[in-house]
């Protein structure tokens, strides 16, 4: 069975300073792993996702995450904080759509200091 | 307009008291999900549909029901409310023909609460 695991349930950084948010992933076979976010009062938006095309996967809003299966990790990153980046993020693990669900991390509250 | 609407987006219920949640969408997906989501918990799976006639419970489907009326709409009811069911609840859905990765794409949610 698959499993994600995030560390660190809430992260603060200045803006402008490095964002890095991490997760690791148990599966049996190759995963699919995705980053959403939640932002205040609203549902869960796709980040990015990696289908085993490239392992350095690029998203939206300037997020980028790398696939590393030696560490079982997918780590979301962006060189330069914005306020706006402020919102919950969610690491998921799925087996693609022959299989049942994704199971979600438990989330990473981003905060941003001014 | 939204591509995934939830009705209502906020509900103050009495324990006992039977209440249904509802999803529309206008994606095409064949699949829906129902998730709760909790501080610190993450969502959590309730029930999932892949399609009209094939509904599948989660991991936490006690004290829930679900009915798939038609491809574009999903609905979860609580026969029984009670207070630890008070949570966001959010309805996905994802199309199996895209790519094989299960994209899943979300409402905005429901803040039920439980009195």
């Amino acid at each position: 069975a698959q499993s994600v695991t995030q560390l660190g349930s809430h992260v603060s950084v200045s803006e402008g300073a490095l964002v890095l948010l991490r997760c690791n992933y148990s599966s049996s076979v190759p995963p699919y792993l995705f980053w959403y976010v939640q932002y205040p009062n609203q549902g869960l938006q796709l980040l990015l996702k990696y289908t085993s095309a490239a392992t350095l996967v690029k998203g939206i809003n300037g997020f980028e995450a790398e696939f590393k299966k030696s560490e079982t990790s997918f780590h979301l990153t962006k060189p330069s904080a914005h306020m706006s980046d402020a919102a919950e993020y969610f690491c998921a693990v799925s087996l693609g759509s022959s299989a049942s669900k994704i199971i979600f991390g438990s989330g990473t509250r981003l905060s941003i200091r001014p | 307009d939204a591509d995934v609407t939830q009705t209502p987006r906020n509900r103050i219920t009495k324990t006992g008291k039977r209440i249904m949640l509802e999803c529309s969408q206008t994606k095409g997906h064949d699949r829906m999900y129902w998730y709760r989501q909790d501080p610190g918990l993450g969502l959590r799976l309730i029930y999932y549909s892949f399609d009209v006639k094939d509904i599948n419970k989660g991991e936490i489907s006690d004290g829930y029901s679900v009915s798939r009326q038609a491809q574009a709409k999903f609905s979860l009811s609580l026969e029984s409310a009670i207070p630890n069911q008070t949570a966001l609840y959010f309805c996905a859905t994802s199309d199996s023909q895209a790519g094989g990765t299960d994209t899943q794409y979300f409402g905005p949610g429901t803040r039920l609460t439980v009195l």
